[in-house]
Formats: C-alpha cells, structure tokens, sequence
C-alpha cells in the first residue's frame, strides 16, 4: 500500500523568505504523480505544483519549486518569497491509477 | 480551467435525519469523481470513488448503507448521509478528474455538515 509522510506538523516562514516542506512516500510502482495541494482556511483545495514520476526535471510553477528524488521518495516543496497569501494547510499527494493519498499536512504561518 | 461545483456549502440536520450533498463539474465531464471526508485540522480521507454508471467503490472502514453515491451522469455525483448522527459532523469534499491523474484532481468547495 501507498502511504505519504509529512514530518512537519506545523512551520512558520518570515515573509519574503524561503521555506521548504518536506515529503515522503512509499510505493513499489515506478509510473505515479506526485501533488502539492494548498488548503486556505477556506478550506477550498488549490492545486500549487505536480510532478510526473517518469520526468527527471523538477517542476517549478512560478515562486513555487519541487525537489523531486525519486530514489530517495522524497518530494519537497519550496516556496520562495513567501507571502502573506501563502499561509495555509499544505498537503502532499500521491497518485496512482487515479486514486489520490493525502499525507498529513503541513501548516505553514507566513509572519509579517 | 476545470471547475466543480459542490452544493450545498453548510447543511444543518437533525439526527436521523438525510442529508445530499451535490458534486458538479461543470465545464468538463468527470467519469471519476471522488468524496473525501475532512475532520478539523486533519488531512483528507478518501471515502469512496464513484463511477459513472457503475457501483461506487468504498474504501474500507466506510459503511455503504450509511454513505449513499450515486454518478448517474457524467458531471453529476451525489453523496447522500443517511440517518445521519452527530458523529457523522463533519467536512465532505468532493473532486474530479477530467484525465487519468495527469492534469490534477479539481476539488469541490466542500459542505460542512452538522448533525444536531
């Protein structure tokens, strides 16, 4: 069974800082994605950065940045320039034949 | 982009009371839509995957009879609480995906349901 790790309950980044969430999962496949979801206190779950486990390069989306080790199943999330906006419940994701598993998320507090 | 709608956003019931709860995509079609479970400050629990025209899949643990779905089209599911109990409170989500995984799953806005 696929199971993803979050070992940073809680975190807490100065704005305009760097801050990197870590990830790991586990999976005997060799074909899966990989997710970043954000959950604002709206609760509404945003898509922030995939990565396609058959692609070597680290996807990037604008401020946000992967670190995507597939040897090492671990899959990173650095956000740069941290901004108020980015304060949120982060979830790491794993996908396999369509079917999603959560880790237990990060709460990230971007501090003025 | 994908866009899913989820109504409705709150629901009060009484206990033994029914309560639906509608997922719609509503620029694509969906033949895969999924219903998460939400308690607060904890990570999402897949409940079930439903199948246009097909049987829902449940995960284990989740009992059938109490958590209605039915996808009786292609951009409509529907998650039905039965006899519902304050212990079934809770935040449900749903999502859809219009590929298979590739582009992401699109997440409804939730229903935060509460059971008096």
């Amino acid at each position: 069974a696929q199971t993803v790790t979050q070992s940073q309950p809680e975190m807490s980044v100065q704005e305009a800082e760097t801050v990197t969430l870590s990830c790991t999962y586990d999976t005997s496949e060799s074909n899966y994605y990989l997710f970043w979801y954000k959950q604002p206190p709206s609760r509404q779950m945003i898509l922030v950065i995939r990565q396609e486990a058959y692609k070597q390069q680290n996807a990037t989306e604008n401020r946000f940045s992967v670190n995507f080790q597939k040897a090492a199943k671990s899959f990173s999330l650095k956000i740069s320039d941290s901004q108020l906006g980015d304060t949120a419940m982060y979830f790491c994701a794993f996908s396999l034949y369509d079917k999603v598993i959560f880790g237990p998320g990060t709460s990230l507090s971007v501090i003025p | 982009g994908a866009v899913v709608s989820q109504h409705p956003s709150r629901v009060i019931c009484k206990s033994g009371t029914s309560v639906k709860i509608e997922c719609r995509s509503l620029d694509f079609q969906a033949t895969t839509m999924f219903w998460y479970r939400q308690f607060p400050k904890k990570s999402l629990m897949l409940m079930a995957t439903s199948n246009e025209g097909s049987k829902a899949t449940y995960e284990q643990g989740v009992e059938k009879d109490k958590f209605l779905i039915n996808h009786a089209s292609l951009t409509l599911s529907t998650l039905t609480v039965t006899s519902a109990h304050p212990e079934d409170s809770s935040f449900y989500i749903c999502s859809a995906i219009r590929t298979g995984g590739a582009d992401g799953y699109t997440f409804g806005s939730g229903t935060r349901l509460t059971v008096v």
